[in-house]
């Protein structure tokens, strides 16, 4: 079966720090670039990075709300997908998706608090 | 980054009636390829989102055909045929012809 199963949701504080995994299976994990999309309490879905393949070199790209405090990084080997998460502030309260946004590919999320 | 404007914000719609979701770039969704990289997700309440609808007017696998898209440049809409209680939820527009992808903010479509 064609999946994506994302973990590591928790509650953490403002400043802190939090790791995401997403486990991939039934395609070809490494032929894919692999998004992270975000969607806070009531509200709509905001893109927040990718990584691109390693013929690629990779390459991440990410938005302008969570450069240089997120980094993505993955595993082909182990067909996964990571979104570390550093100086969280409130406003990163969501529940994180990992998807192919090239395919039709979405995780079930998982949930991240922010909260003192 | 592109701005997606959506409307209306709220879909009251019979069921068994039609029902339209229009969405507006801020710019052309024309990649350099030649295509037009305009999709539509439905978010049913409590799940996760799913694609309907890509490069405008493909709709994916398992899709109903009382789903349908159209348009072209900066204009597009989302047409349901006949609606049915099982599509209740937000529907998005999303484009990745330019970094970074952006989103509409969202049409909830409800039983009237």
């Amino acid at each position: 079966e064609v999946q994506l199963v994302e973990s590591g949701g928790d509650l953490a504080q403002p400043g802190g720090s939090l790791r995401l995994s997403c486990g991939a299976s039934g395609f070809i994990f490494s032929d894919h670039w692999m998004d992270w999309v975000r969607q806070a309490p009531g509200k709509g879905l905001e893109w927040v990075g990718h990584i691109k393949k390693k013929s690629e070199g990779y390459a991440t790209q990410y938005a302008a709300s969570v450069r240089g405090r997120f980094t993505i990084s993955r595993d082909d080997l182990k067909n996964s997908v990571y979104l570390q998460m550093n100086s969280l502030k409130i406003e990163d309260a969501a529940v994180y998706y990992c998807a192919d946004l090239g395919t039709a590919l979405w995780g079930q999320g998982t949930l991240v608090r922010v909260s003192p | 980054d592109v701005v997606m404007t959506q409307s209306p914000v709220s879909l009251p719609v019979i069921l068994g009636q039609p029902a339209s979701i229009s969405c507006r770039s801020s710019q052309s969704l024309i990649y350099s390829d030649g295509n037009t990289y305009l999709s539509w997700f439905q978010q049913r309440p409590g799940q996760s989102p799913r694609r309907l609808i890509s490069k405008v007017s493909s709709r994916d696998s398992g899709v109903p055909d009382r789903f349908s898209g159209s348009g072209s440049g900066t204009d597009f809409t989302l047409k349901i045929g006949r609606v049915e209680a099982e599509d209740v939820g937000v529907y998005y527009c999303m484009q990745f012809a330019h970094w970074p992808p952006t989103f509409g903010q969202g049409t909830k479509l409800e039983i009237e």
